[in-house]
């Protein structure tokens, strides 16, 4: 099993629709949990961390669920520039390093 | 400030030559990674460094050496070139001491490995 799955993808929605991705992971001693963004043939950017108690930033809303070791990200009136990939992060311990990426899962928004 | 950059950002090699993919940031970040990313698979980690002079193997470190002989440069040396090398090779950098420390990325290295 990997040690970060995600919604296999693509996802292809209309302009201002909902979308949600779905991230689970296996390590029960992870620390801390991220969303990035890639856009093609560039690199990742932090989209948000993502906190026990969920956050928003704007249209993004993460949650996390560490009872089910579950994390996932939504995002409310979908933009064409939203259109990435969406990549779950892992940080299996604080303060160090050792972050394990998910596959990603690609969003295309379309007109 | 440049953040973290990557030269070459294209390289093409034949099976078994060496080479170097070049790391720098300028962030004062202790914490420097390289990973490499294929199709489907996600970034693997390959080496990273949690100060001068210390390194540590990552998920995928066979093929490759490192060294980090300052806080700003941490150099990714391929031995003999293999196609299964062929890769998106980024680096990254990063500040310890809080729980939700962010990675910077560079722009990455494409590789081809003939």
């Amino acid at each position: 099993r990997k040690e970060v799955e995600q919604d296999p993808g693509p996802f292809n929605v209309p302009e201002g629709a909902t979308v949600a991705f779905n991230c689970t992971y296996s390590n029960s001693a992870s620390q801390s949990f991220f969303w990035y963004r890639q856009d093609c043939r560039k690199e990742p950017k932090l989209l948000m961390s993502v906190y026990s108690s969920g956050n928003e930033d704007g249209r993004f809303t993460a949650q996390l669920n560490r009872a089910s070791q579950y994390i996932s990200l939504l995002i409310r009136d979908s933009k064409l520039s939203d259109s990435a990939t969406y990549l779950c992060v892992v940080n299996i311990r604080n303060y160090g390093q050792n972050f394990v990426f998910g596959p990603g899962t690609r969003l295309s928004v379309l007109p | 400030n440049a953040g973290v950059t990557q030269t070459p950002k294209f390289q093409v090699l034949k099976t078994g030559q060496s080479m170097t993919l070049q790391c720098a940031q300028d962030m004062n970040h202790e914490y420097m990674s390289w990973y490499r990313q294929d199709p489907g698979m996600g970034l693997r980690l390959i080496h990273y460094s949690v100060g001068a002079g210390i390194t540590d193997q990552g998920e995928v470190p066979n093929g490759y050496n490192v060294s980090r002989s300052t806080t700003e440069d941490f150099p990714l040396r391929l031995l003999s070139a293999a196609p299964s090398q062929t890769s998106v090779y980024f680096c990254a950098s990063s500040k310890p001491g809080t729980p939700q420390e962010t990675q910077y990325f560079g722009p990455g290295t494409r590789l081809l490995v003939l």
